[in-house]
């Protein structure tokens, strides 16, 4: 299995405009969870879908932020409009049976200038 | 509400000696608590959990760690340190309960193995 993927790896992008990240997780599992990293906040946990449906979304910071998750294989995170303040590495990660074994793709840094 | 504190923002060693890096909880209930690793560039990877059983779980690269009760402490410990150890270390507790499953990550750990 080629583990978590997630598109783009780099994203650059100028206040006010809108970004969507990607991510494709591990066949069979049934979570997504979506993770950002910063220096001043470490990881945050954003959102988590089981089987696509999401459960909690109590970390997505405002409005800006949805995420979606269509079907098993495929979800996005949107922020629309970035700002500054949103620069981060963001991951995404997915589980099965057992739920607290995630898996964690190799993440997207987000830069907004 | 469930947590985890990592005390230490960095740990040194020199390589070929034992390495700890420490982690407390906080939990009502009984804990569920993982160790996971975070290389440069790179999403986290799981070490080690601790459900129930042995308080004593081994993981990974040769990580363990020791489950203690009375000091609500979940260690992460390795006998003898490599340089291709250094990283960033998180522990993790688990929040379960009707459709909520999620983990609670700490600040994280970086670990600098001297060779």
């Amino acid at each position: 299995d080629a583990g978590v993927i997630q598109s783009p790896r780099h994203e650059v992008t100028e206040m006010g405009q809108e970004v969507t990240l990607r991510c494709k997780p591990i066949s069979g599992h049934n979570s997504l969870f979506w993770y950002r990293q910063t220096m001043m906040r470490g990881l945050e946990l954003l959102i988590y879908f089981n089987n696509n449906v999401p459960i909690d979304d109590s970390g997505m910071p405002e409005d800006r932020f949805s995420a979606k998750m269509p079907n098993a294989s495929f979800s996005t995170l949107k922020i629309q409009p970035s700002e500054p303040r949103d620069s981060a590495v963001y991951f995404c990660a997915s589980s099965g049976l057992r739920v607290y074994e995630q898996y964690f793709g190799p993440g997207t840094r987000l830069t907004v200038t | 509400a469930q947590s985890v504190a990592q005390p230490e923002d960095q740990v040194n060693v020199a390589e070929g000696n034992p390495l700890t890096v420490k982690c407390t909880y906080s939990v009502s209930g009984n804990p569920y608590l993982f160790w996971y690793v975070q290389y440069p560039n790179r999403g986290l990877q799981f070490l080690l959990k601790y459900i129930t059983g042995d308080n004593l779980v081994k993981g990974s690269y040769g990580f363990e760690a020791e489950f203690n009760k009375s000091q609500t402490s979940f260690h992460l410990k390795k006998p003898s340190a490599l340089v291709s150890d250094s990283a960033l270390y998180f522990c993790a507790v688990a929040i379960y309960g009707g459709a909520t499953n999620k983990l609670i990550f700490g600040t994280g750990t970086l670990l600098a193995v001297q060779p």
